[in-house]
């Protein structure tokens, strides 16, 4: 069975360091990734999706990049973190497009 | 453009009453997929349900059911016999045919007080 891994759980930065989330998906080839962004009491954002090895597509400019190094990881980034960008971060995996979404346990960012 | 409205922003009932969570879509395509997520209070969104647009069949799981209405364009939620343990906030989700994004509803939170 399919299985979806984030790490870290928790995370408290101060403003201007950096970040580096990550998300592993196991148990199936060449998934759709995604990142969601969960400000506190408010719904979902999708900030980037991934079809395949080093494809990248930006929803909201930002200063947060992806990459995904390998067929199943998927790495979130910021050289600089901002106050806003506390929040709730999900990984979600599919199959297809338009395809169920299968999401991650998340990390709960807060940056000081 | 398409939207997912979820006007409930939250319900309070208490155990064993019958709780109904509305969804309501805008779409102009013809295939589409609908979604319903559960978040409880650790945060993962747990998959409940999909259905795609060609499929009105109403379905049931234990206690929960969907009532899907394209005349009216609402995906409708119910919780029979509701329990303490599902007490979350709700999701609902659209998503069109060979696309990748989701639009998501704002969410309804549930509570359930025993």
């Amino acid at each position: 069975s399919q299985t979806i891994h984030q790490w870290p759980a928790t995370l408290v930065q101060p403003v201007g360091s950096p970040l580096s989330l990550e998300c592993t998906v196991e148990g199936t080839s060449n998934p759709n990734l995604y990142w969601y962004r969960q400000a506190a009491g408010r719904g979902l954002q999708l900030l980037f999706y991934s079809v395949g090895i080093g494809q990248i597509s930006s929803e909201v400019p930002q200063n947060l990049s992806a990459s995904r190094p390998q067929d199943r990881q998927f790495i979130l980034s910021s050289k600089k973190l901002l106050l806003s960008d506390s929040g709730f971060y999900l990984c979600a995996w599919s199959v297809l497009l338009a395809d169920t979404q299968y999401f991650g346990p998340g990390t709960r960012l807060t940056v000081l | 453009a398409q939207k997912v409205t979820q006007a409930q922003t939250e319900i309070s009932v208490v155990e064993k009453e019958d709780v109904t969570l509305d969804c309501v879509y805008e779409t102009r395509d013809t295939t589409y997929y609908l979604f319903w997520y559960k978040q409880p209070p650790s945060g993962e969104l747990v998959f409940l349900i999909r259905r795609n647009s060609f499929d009105e069949q109403n379905e049931i799981s234990g206690r929960y059911s969907w009532n899907f209405q394209k005349s009216t364009s609402s995906f409708n939620f119910t919780i029979t016999a509701s329990q303490v343990v599902d007490s979350a906030v709700y999701f609902c989700a659209l998503t069109l045919s060979g696309t990748y994004k989701y639009i998501f509803g704002t969410g309804t939170r549930l509570k359930v007080l025993a």
